[in-house]
C-alpha cells in the first residue's frame, strides 16, 4: 500500500496563470475526492469521482476549477486564471466502494497566488 | 446544510490523563459521524466513524467517541494521552443517507500532550 500521492507539493504561480495538479490514489480504491484547506480550517469538500465518473461538484467549485479521472485511476484539478483567493492546500483522497466514509488522504499541494 | 462544530481550539492535557476533544453537529435525519487527525507534515487518517449501533465507538490508537443523539454531540475520548497523540483532530458529519454524500469538516482541535 503506497497511499495517495500527489504532484507537486507545492506550487507559486502569479495570478492570472494557470495550474494543474495530479492524485493517484490507492490502486484498490474506486473513488477519488478533491478537498480545499485554508489555514484554521477545516477540508471543503470540491468534488469527487467514483471511477470516471464525476458525481458530484461544489459550489465552491467556479468555472475556473476542473477536475478530470479519464481511466479512472489518477485525476488531475486545474485551475485557471489563478486569484489569490484560491491560495490554500488542495487535497485528494481516496477510498473503496463499500467503506465511502474511510477515506484516505494524500500529503496535499500548497498552492501560493502571488 | 449540515455543519460541524469544535468549540476548543486547543486542548492541553497532561501525559497519562483522559483526554476529550468536543463536537457537535447540525445535520438532517441520521448522521454518519467521523473523526480524522493530522499529524504534522502528513496527510489526514481516519480514526473512527459512527454509522449506527453502539454509541460508543471505537478506533484507531486507542481512542473511541461517543455519539450523543439528544446533545447532538460525538467527543472524542482516550483513557491515557500519549505524547505522541499531540495532533490536530477533526470531526465530520455526512446526512449518510440515500447514498454517500459529502463529508462536512469542523475546523479542528489542535491537542497538545504535556510530558
Amino acid at each position: 500500500d503506497t497511499g495517495v500521492s500527489q504532484d507537486p507539493r507545492h506550487k507559486i504561480t502569479k495570478r492570472g496563470q494557470n495550474v494543474t495538479f495530479r492524485c493517484d490514489p490507492i490502486s484498490e480504491h474506486n473513488r477519488l475526492y478533491w478537498y480545499r484547506q485554508t489555514l484554521g480550517q477545516g477540508p471543503e469538500f470540491l468534488t469527487y469521482f467514483q471511477n470516471e465518473a464525476q458525481l458530484e461538484k461544489s459550489r465552491l467549485l467556479s468555472d475556473r476549477f476542473s477536475a478530470e479521472r479519464p481511466k479512472g485511476s489518477f485525476s488531475t484539478l486545474e485551475i485557471q486564471r489563478t486569484e489569490q483567493g484560491d491560495s490554500a492546500m488542495y487535497l485528494c483522497a481516496s477510498s473503496r466502494d463499500g467503506a465511502p466514509y474511510e477515506q484516505y488522504f494524500g500529503p496535499g499541494t500548497r498552492l501560493t497566488v502571488t | 446544510a449540515q455543519s460541524v462544530a469544535q468549540p476548543e481550539d486547543q486542548v492541553n492535557v497532561a501525559e497519562g490523563n483522559p483526554l476529550t476533544v468536543k463536537c457537535t453537529y447540525s445535520v438532517s435525519g441520521n448522521p454518519y459521524l467521523f473523526w480524522y487527525v493530522q499529524y504534522p507534515n502528513r496527510g489526514l487518517q481516519f480514526l473512527l466513524k459512527y454509522i449506527t449501533g453502539d454509541n460508543l465507538v471505537k478506533g484507531s490508537y486507542g481512542f473511541e467517541a461517543e455519539f450523543n443523539k439528544s446533545q447532538t454531540s460525538f467527543h472524542l475520548k482516550k483513557p491515557s494521552a500519549l505524547v505522541s497523540d499531540s495532533a490536530l483532530y477533526f470531526c465530520a458529519v455526512s446526512p449518510g443517507s440515500g447514498g454517500y454524500q459529502k463529508v462536512t469538516f469542523g475546523t479542528g482541535t489542535k491537542l497538545q500532550v504535556i510530558p
